[in-house]
């Protein structure tokens, strides 16, 4: 079955660590994309990238970091730097840039302790 | 800018139908797509205007008129199961932004 997969579904942590939330798709797509959803939000662009081995910030990059060093995977790191960062992290992906429609992985549940 | 607009929730009954509404600023503006989401769940696409008028996919409608900066979402007769949340989002070049969301609540 093609399609997102992201995890864990929730990950607790205690403040000031670093965190790698995993994303992975097999849809042979080349955009991928970072959100976050706060409650009651809508979808906030953290970083996105286009092609491998390239990435662009969104609006609320600071605090995150990324690598595209392959096709199928884009993992997001939750620094410590983040000063807020409980909240629940989606990945989507595009079969090109600029395509309406996305597809979405489960999405991560981050909890801060 | 290249911000959108909707209510923040719309309540209707079973049975009837529903449009939830949303304006976008123009800059940028390449077309509109509509997202459902339900609690806890990832958003998954519904539909994509790109020009004005109505695109039917079932239930569901939406429209755009491009001279108005709107469009909108229609759910016909409405299930308990499309409770959700529904947002528009604006396509652009190399991404698209998202409105904040209409939360859909459905009473028997």
């Amino acid at each position: 079955d093609g399609g997102i997969t992201q995890s864990p579904k929730y990950l607790f942590r205690k403040e000031g660590q670093n965190v790698t939330l995993s994303c992975e798709q097999n849809l042979n797509h080349d955009a991928m994309y970072w959100y976050r959803q706060d409650p009651g939000q809508g979808l906030r662009l953290i970083y996105y990238s286009q092609i491998v081995n390239d990435f662009q910030k969104g609006d609320i990059a600071e605090g995150y970091s990324v690598s595209r060093e392959k096709k199928e995977s884009f993992p997001l790191t939750v620094t410590s730097a983040q000063k807020n960062p409980t909240a629940f992290y989606l990945c989507a992906s595009s079969l090109a840039r600029g395509s309406n429609e996305q597809f979405f992985g489960p999405g991560t549940r981050l909890t801060v302790l | 800018g290249q911000s959108l607009e909707q209510p923040s929730e719309v309540t209707a009954v079973e049975g009837a139908i529903v449009q939830i509404n949303c304006t976008y600023q123009t800059s940028g503006f390449y077309g509109l797509s509509w997202y459902q989401q339900h609690d806890g769940g990832a958003p998954t696409f519904l539909s994509y205007n790109a020009l004005d008028g109505l695109e039917e996919t079932g239930r569901f409608s939406s429209f755009l008129s491009r001279s108005d900066s709107y469009g909108y979402l229609l759910l016909q007769e409405l299930q308990m199961k499309d409770s959700a949340s529904y947002f528009c989002a604006r396509g652009g070049d190399d991404k698209i932004i998202f409105g904040k969301g209409t939360r859909l609540h459905i009473l028997p």
